[in-house]
């Protein structure tokens, strides 16, 4: 079975603060992804990678920035974060017939 | 522009049929996903459908029309535990290798006894 995992389920920061929020997959998968989901709002795509190093940005991606240094490893930074990123995160990483969803993290910014 | 359309919400019966519509306009097509998602947990893949038609797995079936941009999630014989959201999520362009995927906001399904 793949396992996607995220550090937190839970955060609470307050605005201006650094948060980083960590992906981690162990199926080799080269394509990984971070979203959020907001009430009537639906799942909307942050940043995306294909591959170590690379990163593409999304629909949303004011506010945030990504590292993948590792293939497994897939980090979203909110530099200085704000109450309208307060949200639930969601990592995911893909084949080409499927998407593999983290837990997520539900982060709170006060 | 890209669009996904699916209805906010949705009630049925325990034991009986239910389907959930998606329509999409898109400036590419490149697959089209359903998943389910219970309430606080992370979205789960439930079908792809790439080619017209209809694809069975289970309880659960997915019917796809590229000419007119539609998809169907069929679930038979409802059990309480089919109460969640369905978001139906189209692969658009710049898709394949990157598996980029657009969603709609979902439909919560109410199973009522």
């Amino acid at each position: 079975d793949v396992k996607v995992t995220q550090s937190s389920r839970y955060l609470v920061k307050r605005t201006g603060e650094k948060v980083f929020l960590e992906c981690v997959q162990d199926m080799d998968h080269e394509n990984m992804f971070w979203y959020r989901q907001d009430p009537g709002l639906g799942l909307r795509l942050i940043y995306f990678s294909y591959d170590v190093k690379m990163k593409e940005k999304g629909d949303i991606p004011e506010g945030y920035s990504v590292s993948r240094e590792k293939k497994e490893r897939f980090s979203l930074i909110l530099e200085s974060a704000s109450t309208n990123q307060t949200s639930m995160y969601l990592c995911a990483t893909g084949m080409r017939n499927e998407q593999f969803f983290g837990p997520g993290t539900r982060l709170t910014v006060l | 522009g890209q669009n996904i359309d699916q209805p906010t919400e949705m009630t049925a019966t325990e034991g009986a049929i239910v389907q959930i519509n998606c329509t999409y306009q898109t400036s590419g097509f490149n697959g089209l996903f359903w998943y389910q998602q219970h309430a606080g947990e992370a979205p789960t893949f439930l079908s792809y459908n790439v080619l017209d038609g209809l694809e069975e797995k289970g309880r659960f079936s997915s019917f796809l029309s590229r000419s007119k941009g539609y998809s169907y999630l069929l679930l038979k014989e409802l059990q309480m535990k089919d109460s969640a959201s369905y978001l139906c999520a189209v692969r658009g362009p710049g898709g394949g290798a990157t598996n980029k995927l657009i969603f709609g906001t979902g439909t919560l399904l109410a199973v009522q006894p």
